[in-house]
């Protein structure tokens, strides 16, 4: 399975935007990059995902490298319920259809 | 967005005693569901991948006898502990596969006395 490395955690000031970096460097062709979100004592929430091109829905932003062996999340302005363990997750969108989770950044947000 | 849901939010047993969980996806079919568990602080580890009708297939070093999965129905599958230990004591989440992503219940939080 894909790995995925993201750094343990970062710290952003509320209303500023925030990058969160992920590399994947072992990915393949058919393997999608998908970002959830877990906030304390809940199940991870669904950001955004993509395979190639960048992109954007109501909660963030993907910017996808061009080899593909990085990408980026982008929170356009954090508010204090941003605050999370962030994952970044390469899928293959066959076979098991499994997800494995890595360390995931943790977001600290202040006001 | 599609809806996964998990009962009970919250168990406490005896330890020696059996905990069922339950993961129902409300508004689709789920031909597949995962089961995850995760210590504090630390990220979910997948435990096993559910398909109905068939047998669940597990990761490697989980116990299928101690974790028994069932999934007899394309919005339902359980996960039973069975005769749980405090060692057992963890958050259990569930989640199914949607077309394109899955879908995480809210998670169960297992307090094995």
């Amino acid at each position: 399975d894909a790995k995925t490395t993201q750094p343990n955690s970062m710290e952003s000031n509320e209303e500023e935007p925030v990058h969160l970096p992920c590399n994947h460097s072992t990915i393949s062709g058919t393997d999608y990059i998908h970002w959830y979100r877990q906030l304390p004592s809940q199940g991870p929430e669904y950001v955004i995902h993509g395979l190639t091109s960048n992109v954007n829905n109501r909660m963030a932003s993907l910017a996808i490298a061009e080899d593909r062996k990085s990408s980026t999340l982008i929170l356009h302005r954090a508010t204090l319920r941003d605050a999370a363990v962030y994952y970044c997750i390469l899928y293959v969108a066959s076979g098991t259809y499994k997800y494995i989770f890595g360390t995931g950044t943790r977001l600290k947000v202040l006001a | 967005g599609a809806v996964v849901s998990q009962h009970p939010s919250w168990v406490i047993c005896k330890s020696g005693t059996s905990v069922k969980i339950e993961c129902r996806s409300l508004d689709f079919q789920a031909t597949t569901m995962f089961w995850y568990r995760q210590f504090p602080k630390q990220s979910l580890m997948l435990m096993a991948t559910s398909n109905e009708g068939s047998k669940a297939t597990y990761e490697q070093g989980v116990e299928k006898d101690k974790f028994l999965i069932n999934h007899a129905s394309l919005t339902l599958s359980t996960l039973t502990v069975t005769s749980a230990h405090p060692e057992d004591s963890s958050f259990y989440i569930c989640s199914a596969r949607g077309r394109d992503i899955q879908y995480f219940g809210a998670g169960t939080r297992l307090s094995v006395l």
